[in-house]
């Protein structure tokens, strides 16, 4: 299958600082790519949805301004968490798929921590 | 109700057991069904990607479709400890997003 990465697959970070995680989807173009969150012994749920160049989707109860979405190329998305507290650490992973109702392949996901 | 619905387990089977992983669908308009495979603290990957009803094998895995009583199944064959894991069933909602059911942790002894 097709492949995603992610960067940085770990982080500890001090309380108030942001953070920046990069996903890239490194053999195909993604015309959608998506954030998810997950929490230990749950399912994943979906924080976003971008398409490139355009603005995010942000699903209901994710704050637009704390988790900043870029999706600068067919490959490449980020997400910024901005001062970010104890209550952000999760662990997060991105996805990606070529075309509506596609294959859609996950990233290898980042823990966050935060102290 | 949720749209997909999948039994949590914890399903534990000896090494060799064929092992059935089944999840139910609420609308009967889903057409693609996908299978994903997590293991602890990585991302989940991709095992079968299936469209409408029917069968689709890949090696030790078979995903089984029922449209008609709106249910998915996978199947793995000759189970190994290495498949230990939470299994994910998906499919593609009505407004193109992929929803997924709770989860399968499946653990296979040795």
């Amino acid at each position: 299958g097709a492949v995603v990465s992610q960067h940085p697959s770990r982080v500890i970070c001090k309380s108030g600082t942001s953070v920046k995680i990069e996903c890239r989807s490194l053999d195909f173009q993604a015309t959608t790519m998506f954030w998810y969150r997950q929490f230990p012994k749950q399912s994943l749920m979906l924080m976003a949805t971008s398409n490139e160049g355009s603005k995010a989707t942000y699903e209901q109860g994710v704050e637009k301004d704390k988790f900043l979405i870029n999706h600068a190329s067919l490959t490449l998305s980020t997400l910024t968490v901005t001062s970010a507290h104890p209550e952000d650490s999760s662990f997060y992973i991105c996805s990606a798929r070529v075309r509506e109702a596609g294959e859609q392949f996950f990233g290898p996901g980042t823990r966050l921590t935060v102290l | 109700q949720k749209e997909v619905e999948q039994d949590p387990g914890p399903l534990s089977v000896p090494e060799g057991a064929i092992v059935s992983l089944n999840c139910t669908y609420s609308n009967s308009a889903f057409q693609y069904f996908m299978w994903y495979r997590q293991y602890s603290r990585k991302g989940p990957e991709l095992l079968m990607y299936t469209y409408s009803s029917g069968n689709k094998e890949d090696g030790r895995f078979t995903a089984q479709v029922d449209k008609s009583s709106k249910y998915i199944s996978l199947f793995i064959r000759d189970s190994q400890p290495s498949d230990s894991a939470t299994y994910l069933c998906a499919t593609y909602n009505a407004g193109n997003m992929l929803t997924f059911g709770g989860g399968t942790r499946l653990m296979v002894k040795p």
